[in-house]
């Protein structure tokens, strides 16, 4: 089936090491993103990658950063992290064609990397 | 105020009740209406898609969509435990270069047997 897989399910680190969480889709959709998402609370979009294009939002901290490589992986790299960043890490993708809506679709996410700081 | 407001809930109902979730909104750019189904340690399921104002039903699920109000609601007929889960609403507007998206926080449901 296709879908989106991140791996692992369960990552912990320790407090100031580097981690990287991967994603991957057979979806062949052009549009990635990566969310955080705390408990009880919506996902929090973090950045996104119009194919090959990344698009920051104006409130993620510099301490996050994405890599894409091609088309099927995505991947969210913690340089350094803190408490305040244990937190349940989403990854979609959606197929957007030239922001005209003409073949808007909604976005399909995986099942999350939770993440625990030591 | 936030963009998107829903109620956290918990909502318990007993098994076979018809369950009503809805969201507010307050930005009327928004065109493309969703609900997810989240379970514990899973990620956003897609229940429906919408776009504009209207009724779209799948199977026990019917999802609304009011413009002039700036509300959406997601019904559920004959609930069953296993609809048990938290339900997301989540909004779309057209940006330049793209679309952005707006998630609610979430309402959790418990459906009783």
């Amino acid at each position: 089936d296709a879908m989106v897989i991140q791996n692992p399910r369960y990552q912990v680190t320790q407090f100031g090491k580097p981690v990287t969480l991967s994603c991957s889709q057979t979806l062949n959709h052009n549009v990635m993103y990566w969310y955080q998402q705390k408990s009880s609370q919506a996902p929090k979009l973090l950045f996104h990658y119009y194919d090959k294009d990344f698009n920051n939002e104006a409130d993620t901290p510099d301490n996050f950063q994405s890599r894409r490589p091609n088309t099927s992986f995505c991947f969210l790299d913690i340089r350094s992290p803190g408490l305040g960043d244990a937190a349940m890490y989403l990854c979609a993708t959606s197929r957007d064609q030239g922001g005209q809506g003409k073949s808007n679709q909604p976005q399909h996410f995986g099942d999350g990397t939770r993440l625990s700081i030591l | 105020q936030k963009e998107v407001e829903q109620d956290p809930g918990p909502l318990s109902v007993p098994e076979g009740a018809i369950v009503s979730l809805n969201c507010t909104y307050s930005n009327s750019a928004f065109q493309y209406f969703m609900w997810y189904r989240q379970y514990s340690r899973k990620g956003p399921e897609l229940l429906m898609y919408t776009y504009s104002s209207g009724n779209k039903e799948d199977g026990r699920f019917t999802a609304q969509v009011d413009k002039s109000s700036k509300y959406i609601s997601l019904f559920i007929r004959d609930s069953q435990p296993s609809d048990s889960a938290t339900y997301l609403c989540a909004m779309r507007s057209r940006i330049t270069g793209g679309f952005k998206t707006i998630f609610g926080a979430g309402t959790r449901l418990f459906v009783k047997a």
